[in-house]
């Protein structure tokens, strides 16, 4: 699987915009983008995915840029809830069937 | 309510002994996965499964073993020849073949310790 690239952590302010970045310069025209994230104690959940195209969900969006290289998650307004580590990951469009997790960005929440 | 349900929480085992965690889902998912998860580090897939009867090895199967004898069930077994096996194991499902699609879905996780 192609390599992504993500910050270790970051810190942002209730209430505010979070950008979570991911680079990703070695994609296939192919791959998906997804993305996870991980509270603590707790299994991973599914945050929101996407190929080309932005895409927006209730929990977040996601901003692709046009060469595909780099995505953004966007949390429109944090709370404290959304204190997690955040993986961002590529999965090939034909293949095995499998996401592989790095070790994400952690993000505190300040409150 | 649907969903991934793992057992035990937690487990403690003696060095050497073979241990078994269960992981049963009522999803109707026909994939399931197993992913090894140490402290600060990112998940690794274990060993995963998209039909029954089935199974691939991971990036780390060495001393783990699988079965997939019913759509529901995926158990593991963490066995004397994993030479680090403490750790936390956490189990998924999906839609086979709709990963890109869909979702993988994650129980809430066994932490085994052996001591």
């Amino acid at each position: 699987d192609a390599k992504t690239t993500q910050p270790n952590s970051m810190e942002s302010n209730e209430e505010e915009p979070v950008h979570l970045p991911c680079n990703h310069s070695t994609i296939s025209g192919t791959d998906y983008i997804h993305w996870y994230r991980q509270l603590p104690s707790q299994g991973p959940e599914y945050v929101i995915h996407g190929l080309t195209s932005n895409v927006n969900n209730r929990m977040a969006s996601l901003a692709i840029a046009e060469d595909r290289k780099s995505s953004t998650l966007i949390l429109h307004r944090a709370t404290l809830r959304d204190a997690a580590v955040y993986y961002c990951i590529l999965k090939e469009s034909f293949g095995n069937e499998k996401l592989t997790f790095g070790t994400g960005t952690r993000l505190t929440i300040i409150p | 309510d649907g969903g991934i349900t793992q057992s035990p929480k937690y487990l403690f085992r003696k060095e050497g002994q073979n241990v078994t965690l269960s992981c049963e889902q009522n999803l109707n998912h026909d994939a399931m996965y197993w992913y090894r998860q140490d402290p600060g580090q990112g998940l690794r897939l274990i060993y995963y499964s998209q039909i029954v009867n089935d199974f691939q090895k991971g990036d780390i199967a060495e001393g783990y073993s699988v079965s997939r004898e019913k759509k529901e069930s995926f158990p593991l077994t963490v066995t004397s020849a994993q030479k680090n096996p403490t750790a936390f194991y956490l189990c998924a499902s999906s839609i086979s073949g709709r990963l890109n699609t869909g979702e993988l879905f994650f129980g809430e996780g066994s932490r085994l310790t052996v001591l």
